[in-house]
């Protein structure tokens, strides 16, 4: 296992667009979590996945954001309707019991032209 | 809400020097304490952690211990190399939610040969 693999790792999208990203995590990972960065900014927490259930979804997430994880294994998150200030690095996350000890992925960066 | 404020970057650095890297924390109950390090080009990576008050977390020579009465969490290492190069992150795990965790702004470390 290569570590959590997200893809793609750069989309350029035109504003009003839907765009959806993938993210495999380490596979013996029950949680998934995806976070967003943006420019001289922490990552902000958007939703946490534990096996298939969605259990924990911030503010952050629009109605026009959704994240699915069908077979508790990959995930998804989509956006639609793209705006601009949507642009931003997506992260991925993947960990067994402690968020803490979470890995992440190099992220999807996002541009919303 | 809880958050996390950290010394603003850049900080450059002459190999060898004394590096300290301010972070307090605004948190209801007991939260857990980490820095994360974003290394160029890689995702990003738990450094060391500390659960309770007046532990202290270390790895790989960088040290932060739990200040509860100062409500910090500095990072320091006696002697930087060029490879201590990148970003930290201060962060913590929010007592409201243990899913997830609360990033800082980050802090980009150079180190100068």
């Amino acid at each position: 296992d290569t570590g959590v693999s997200q893809n793609p790792r750069h989309k350029i999208t035109k504003r009003g667009q839907n765009v959806t990203f993938r993210c495999d995590p380490i596979s013996e990972h029950n949680r998934l979590y995806w976070y967003r960065q943006t420019l001289g900014q922490g990552p902000e927490f958007l939703t946490y996945f534990q096996n298939e259930a969605q259990l924990e979804k911030s503010r952050l997430l629009s109605d026009r954001f959704s994240a699915e994880r069908p077979k508790g294994s990959f995930s998804t998150l989509e956006i639609q309707r793209t705006e601009q200030g949507d642009s931003a690095m997506y992260l991925c996350a993947s960990s067994l019991d402690d968020p803490a000890e979470a890995f992440f992925g190099q992220g999807t960066r996002l541009t919303v032209v | 809400g809880d958050s996390v404020t950290q010394m603003e970057g850049p900080v450059t650095l002459s190999e060898e020097a004394f590096l300290t890297i301010n972070c307090t924390y605004t948190a209801t109950g007991y939260p857990s304490l980490f820095w994360y390090v974003q290394y160029p080009g890689e995702g990003l990576q738990l450094l060391l952690k500390a659960t309770k008050a007046d532990d202290k977390g270390s790895n790989k020579g960088f040290e932060a211990t739990y200040r509860k009465e100062t409500t910090s969490f500095h990072l320091e290492k006696g002697s930087v190399q060029v490879s201590d190069s990148a970003v930290y992150f201060c962060a913590l795990s929010a007592y409201s939610s243990a899913s997830k965790i609360i990033f800082g702004s980050g802090t980009r470390l150079s180190i100068r040969p």
